[in-house]
């Protein structure tokens, strides 16, 4: 149980355009859901908490307007990168924290590779 | 702070004990966790231990936690070629209402045969 699909794997979009990544809870609901964005060689860093139904919280120095956050439902959140820019090139990792889970576990998705050219 | 430090890199013989260290800096960390990633892929989480514990032993996986010190480690007994991957340790912080994770920089494991 426990599974976090990430929608696309991999994604080669040009500099301008928009690209929009699906994070979805397979078997389970979270209200809440994470974006993270990871450089090669690096650690995760948190961008935002995505809450169903609310606004997402971004972390300082994200530009929220850049990030587009949607959390429409139970299982599904949507992180849209907006006119992108070859710097916005990175690993996109989400995470759902179960409802009904005891120890505030995240469950991470496979990540998405984000390619602009 | 929110800082959290793994030494980069780990080299270890099949069938050999490793050994991968965290410290972190903020007392009020609920949970601590570690993680697994392998190339291209996500996390995978390996075992986590609750703040008020010393050690918790779950097959060939031991976390020791020392509070005092905000150290963390993660020993892996008889280590495999399938586990060469990236470590990383979290901390999970409540801020409010909420609660997230701070990650370490991660620690890539080498198993050599």
């Amino acid at each position: 149980g426990a599974v976090v699909s990430q929608h696309p794997s991999r994604v080669i979009c040009k500099s301008g355009t928009s690209v929009k990544i699906e994070c979805r809870s397979l078997d389970f609901q979270a209200t809440t859901m994470f974006w993270y964005r990871q450089f090669p060689k690096q650690s995760l860093m948190l961008m935002a908490t995505s809450n169903e139904g609310s606004k997402a919280t971004y972390e300082q120095g994200v530009e929220k307007d850049k990030f587009l956050i949607n959390h429409a439902s139970l299982t599904l959140s949507t992180l849209t990168v907006t006119s992108a820019h070859p710097e916005d090139s990175s690993f996109y990792i989400c995470s759902a924290r179960d409802l009904g889970g005891l120890t505030y576990e995240q469950y991470f998705g496979p990540g998405t590779r984000l390619t602009v050219t | 702070g929110e800082d959290v430090e793994q030494s980069l890199f780990l080299s270890v013989r099949e069938g050999d004990s490793s050994v991968i260290n965290c410290t972190y800096t903020d007392s009020s960390s609920t949970y601590l966790y570690w993680y697994k990633q392998e190339p291209g892929a996500g996390l995978q989480l390996l075992t986590y231990i609750f703040s008020n514990m010393d050690m918790k032993q779950d097959q060939r996986l031991t976390v020791l936690l020392n509070k005092k010190d905000k150290h963390l480690s993660l020993r892996i007994a008889d280590t495999q070629t399938g586990d060469s991957a990236i470590y990383f340790c979290a901390e999970s912080i409540r801020t409010g209402t909420a609660s997230k994770l701070t990650f370490g920089t991660g620690t890539r494991l080498q198993v050599t045969l």
